[in-house]
């Protein structure tokens, strides 16, 4: 079956580097997705990466993807308290074209 | 330009009762999708539109679940017989291609609440 993992909670001071990390279980999954929810507002979408790639890189954003592992992860450089939200990662399995399946969503808190 | 919205924002309803959500997608988006997020959870798949081909339904939880799109317009959510169960915030996205790659583009979300 279909599964997104994520652990729930992740703390750092404002400056450093945060890693968020995801695990799925779907092989032929094609895309993986990173979203951001803040308080009240809708999902964001921060970045995605296609399943034959390994790294994406997008200004503060880095991906890393591990297809053998499963792996996902989102690193965040030099992170501000603007950062402070829940972020979801969520991949679209081979022919699902029409649906993505979430994980659970990691909350982010961002302290001085 | 003017991105998904959703209303109400907040529903608080009885146990029993039926209510409908609504979702306007962003102009010209073929594709448009429901999702149910539940206090501490991920988002579920409910419901998904594609233009007017037969909407692909295999996330409704039950059939006190419907949903109606007319065309590539507004969409209504609409649930019967309210259970407490499904006290959740109900998102919507639209897509401008069927593949909704990377352009799930998504709405605040009505947060609806069954006494």
């Amino acid at each position: 079956g279909e599964d997104v993992e994520q652990s729930l909670f992740l703390s750092v001071r404002e400056g450093d580097s945060s890693v968020i990390n995801c695990t799925y279980t779907d092989s032929s999954s094609t895309y993986l997705y990173w979203y951001k929810q803040e308080p009240g507002a809708g999902l964001q979408l921060l970045t995605y990466i296609f399943s034959n790639m390994d790294m994406k890189q997008d200004q503060r954003l880095t991906v890393l993807l591990n297809k053998k592992d499963k792996h996902l992860s989102l690193r965040i450089a030099d992170t501000q308290t603007g950062d402070s939200a829940i972020y979801f990662c969520a991949e679209m399995p081979w022919g699902g074209y029409n649906k993505l399946i979430f994980g659970a969503g990691t909350r982010l808190a961002v302290h001085p | 330009g003017a991105g998904v919205s959703q209303s109400p924002s907040n529903k608080v309803t009885e146990k029993g009762k039926d209510v409908e959500l609504r979702c306007d997608p962003i102009s010209g988006h073929t594709a448009l999708y429901w999702y149910r997020q539940r206090l501490g959870q991920g988002l579920e798949f409910l419901i998904y539109f594609q233009g007017n081909s037969a909407p692909d339904k295999s996330g409704l939880p039950s059939d006190r679940f419907s949903a109606e799109r007319t065309g590539e317009s507004v969409s209504t959510l609409t649930i019967q017989r309210t259970q407490q169960e499904d006290s959740a915030v109900y998102l919507c996205a639209s897509s401008p291609q069927d593949r909704g790659l990377e352009t799930q583009y998504f709405g605040p979300g009505t947060r609806l609440l069954v006494l």
